[in-house]
């Protein structure tokens, strides 16, 4: 079975501009789930998403969006990049949309740099 | 004062030695996460409990409500075990999942 997958795997862009973040959940998930991992830094909830809708958000700007498409697939966006977005971006998936954090399987995560 | 705390930050062992981890936390809580960051950011979620103690392998997990108080245990280590560690937790009246900083372990051959 495949895991959880994101793309890119590195992503380098200059202040102002956006980001567009890709993850793939594992056949039969539903839950879509993104952190941000800045250098020295712990994991912080981003996002979740679940059947295509945005179920609950971090402490974060609203510069920072995502959706969820109907194979379960997400976006996340990140506009007028500022050079502290620089982190990596791991997206988890889950199967169970009743409990809001049944067991997460996460992907390799995204790098961005913003220079 | 974060809402979860890890300790120790970095812990070194020698290949065998019976390593503890400790995560307490704050909140009121429905679930907590172990979960195994290794070098490049690739997360492994090890455990989800609510309640008592779960092993799978060398490893052990224990959560004590009343207390706020979990364990991760690694018995036998192997210097594959190498990673940092994450306790999370999921908060009962947010519904958002909180992260400890992290144990940095270093297991030696």
């Amino acid at each position: 079975e495949a895991g959880v997958t994101q793309s890119p795997t590195h992503l380098i862009k200059t202040r102002g501009q956006q980001a567009t973040l890709r993850c793939s959940p594992i056949s039969g998930h539903t839950s879509v789930y993104w952190y941000q991992q800045a250098l020295g830094l712990g994991l912080q909830f981003l996002l979740w998403y679940d059947e295509g809708e945005e179920r609950n958000r971090g402490n974060f700007p609203p510069r920072f969006s995502g959706r969820q498409f109907p194979n379960y697939s997400s976006e996340l966006n990140v506009n007028a990049l500022e050079l502290e977005d620089s982190a990596l971006y791991l997206c988890a998936s889950s199967p169970d949309p009743s409990s809001s954090y049944n067991e997460q399987f996460f992907g390799p995560g995204t790098r961005l740099t913003v220079l | 004062k974060n809402e979860v705390e890890q300790s120790p930050q970095n812990l070194t062992a020698q290949e065998g030695e019976f390593i503890t981890i400790n995560c307490s936390y704050s909140v009121g809580i429905s679930a907590l996460h172990w979960l195994q960051q290794h070098p490049g950011g690739g997360i492994v979620s090890l455990f989800m409990l609510s309640s008592g103690k779960k092993k799978h392998g060398r490893l052990i997990a224990t959560i004590n409500i009343q207390e706020k108080h979990s364990s991760l245990h690694i018995t036998a280590s192997h210097p594959r075990d190498s990673a940092v560690y994450i306790c999370a937790v999921i908060n009962y009246n947010t519904d958002k999942l909180i992260f400890g900083t992290g144990t940095r372990l270093q297991v030696f051959p």
